[in-house]
């Protein structure tokens, strides 16, 4: 089945400053690689996600990238705040066919500093 | 519903004693998953259910373990002769699971305390 690395297990970094979480994945049937944000004490909600058939996907202050040949995907955070301290876990999944339950990273706990 | 609803929200027993979970996920969503996460942890999947297919329960840590969902809907997570190793969030999710993405919205969760 799928396995998926993720580092940092912590990170933090001053206000202003950019973040990079990088996962790995082992599976090279998986085609779906989404991003999700959990703040203290809720539950984890989609941030950003990728397909297979881009490199790079941007939302104002977040973007991920994909290198299917390395297996490897990261999640950029510019300018951060203090508002994206929170738990980034990483996930990747099949969306076509067979199984297609999303297996998690074991998660960043992303500190920004005021 | 206007999104995925856990029951209970916390919940404490005894070890040995069995425990159900509820879940009743966003009308319409095929997919219904069982996440677990320990204190600090990361999301360690459990079961999945799409549609009418055959449950992958490739994750499920101990014939303890067991889940259902009737009628394609709502979902009960049960286990049996509960370990204080148990003790965990049980988070719920469910998704449209339509080919290209897979957008998952969790409930709440359940936190299971196991004295």
């Amino acid at each position: 089945g799928e396995n998926v690395e993720q580092h940092p297990s912590t990170l933090s970094v001053q206000e202003g400053d950019s973040a990079v979480i990088k996962c790995t994945y082992s599976d090279s049937a998986s085609n779906y690689f989404p991003w999700y944000k959990q703040e203290l004490g809720k539950r984890p909600q989609l941030i950003i996600d990728i397909r297979s058939n881009v490199g790079e996907k941007k939302d104002q202050r977040i973007a991920v990238t994909l290198n299917k040949t390395a297996k490897h995907f990261s999640l950029h955070i510019t300018e951060t705040q203090p508002e994206d301290s929170a738990v980034y876990f990483c996930a990747a999944s099949r969306v076509d066919t067979g199984r297609r339950a999303l297996t998690f990273g074991s998660g960043t706990r992303l500190q920004v500093q005021p | 519903g206007a999104g995925v609803s856990q029951s209970p929200s916390n919940k404490v027993t005894e070890k040995g004693k069995d425990v159900e979970l509820r879940c009743d996920p966003i009308s319409g969503h095929t997919a219904l998953y069982w996440y677990r996460q320990s204190l600090g942890q990361g999301l360690e999947f459990l079961i999945y259910f799409q549609g009418n297919s055959a449950p992958d329960k490739s994750g499920l840590p101990s014939d303890r373990f067991s889940a259902e969902r009737t009628g394609g809907s709502v979902s009960t997570l049960t286990i049996q002769r509960t370990q204080q190793e148990d003790s965990a969030v049980y988070l719920c999710a469910s998704s449209f699971d339509r080919v290209g993405a897979n957008v998952l919205t969790f409930g709440a969760g359940s936190r299971l305390t196991v004295l």
